[in-house]
């Protein structure tokens, strides 16, 4: 079974820090991508990478960069946190094609002050 | 731009009733329609995928179908129970690969 770690449950950062997200999946799956969920207004898709090294921008990537040095670990990274990035972060794994379902870590609950 | 609607944003039933969530999408040119559960502070379980060939998917008490001209699937939830409170979220996969979310249906059980 797929198994997608995000290593922290809970965040709470200060406006200005540079916040990193990780998202580990333990098998050698190409694509992985990165969402943020806000009451109302369901999943957006910041970014996501179909292999190591490579990115596409999502829906909402300003303010976000990503990072994939190695196949198991996607990154998600807040340059410089700002109050209007509190959200819940959610790392998602597609195993196969686009036709297999998507596969989603627990998420991470970021809260700026 | 594909945009996902569920209908209705909330809902509330007693034990045992028979349920259907609504989801429509406005662009037809989908690979297929997913439907995932949400529990409170947790990630996304997927319930169903079905394709765009396809009718409907069928898994325990669980029953979603697509009408891909229209815009529209149903998921069925027979003989509810407390245990599916949750939020019910259904995603498009579009041509373009982007899975692209409806804002859920918070399901309410009581019993």
């Amino acid at each position: 079974d797929v198994k997608v770690t995000q290593s922290s449950r809970y965040l709470v950062k200060r406006t200005g820090e540079k916040v990193f997200l990780e998202c580990v999946q333990d098998m050698d799956h190409e694509n992985m991508f990165w969402y943020r969920q806000d009451p109302g207004l369901g999943l957006r898709l910041i970014y996501f990478s179909y292999d190591v090294k490579m990115k596409e921008k999502g829906d909402i990537p300003e303010g976000y960069s990503v990072s994939r040095e190695k196949k198991e670990r996607f990154s998600l990274i807040l340059e410089s946190a700002s109050t209007n990035q509190t959200s819940m972060y959610l790392c998602a794994i597609l195993p196969d094609t686009y036709n297999s379902p998507l596969h989603f870590g627990n998420g991470t609950r970021l809260t700026v002050t | 731009k594909q945009e996902v609607t569920q209908i209705p944003a909330a809902l509330s039933v007693p034990e045992g009733e028979n349920l259907v969530l609504n989801c429509s999408f406005t662009d037809s040119a989908i690979y297929n329609l997913q439907w995932f559960r949400q529990d409170p502070g947790k990630g996304l379980t997927s319930l169903l995928l079905i394709q765009s060939s396809q009718r409907e998917q069928t898994s325990g008490r669980l029953n979603a179908s697509l009408d891909k001209s229209s815009g529209r699937s149903t998921l069925y939830i027979a003989a509810s129970q407390p245990g599916d409170s949750a939020t019910y979220l259904c995603a498009v996969w579009e041509y373009g690969n982007k899975l692209v979310f409806g804002a859920g249906t918070i399901l309410r059980v009581k019993s």
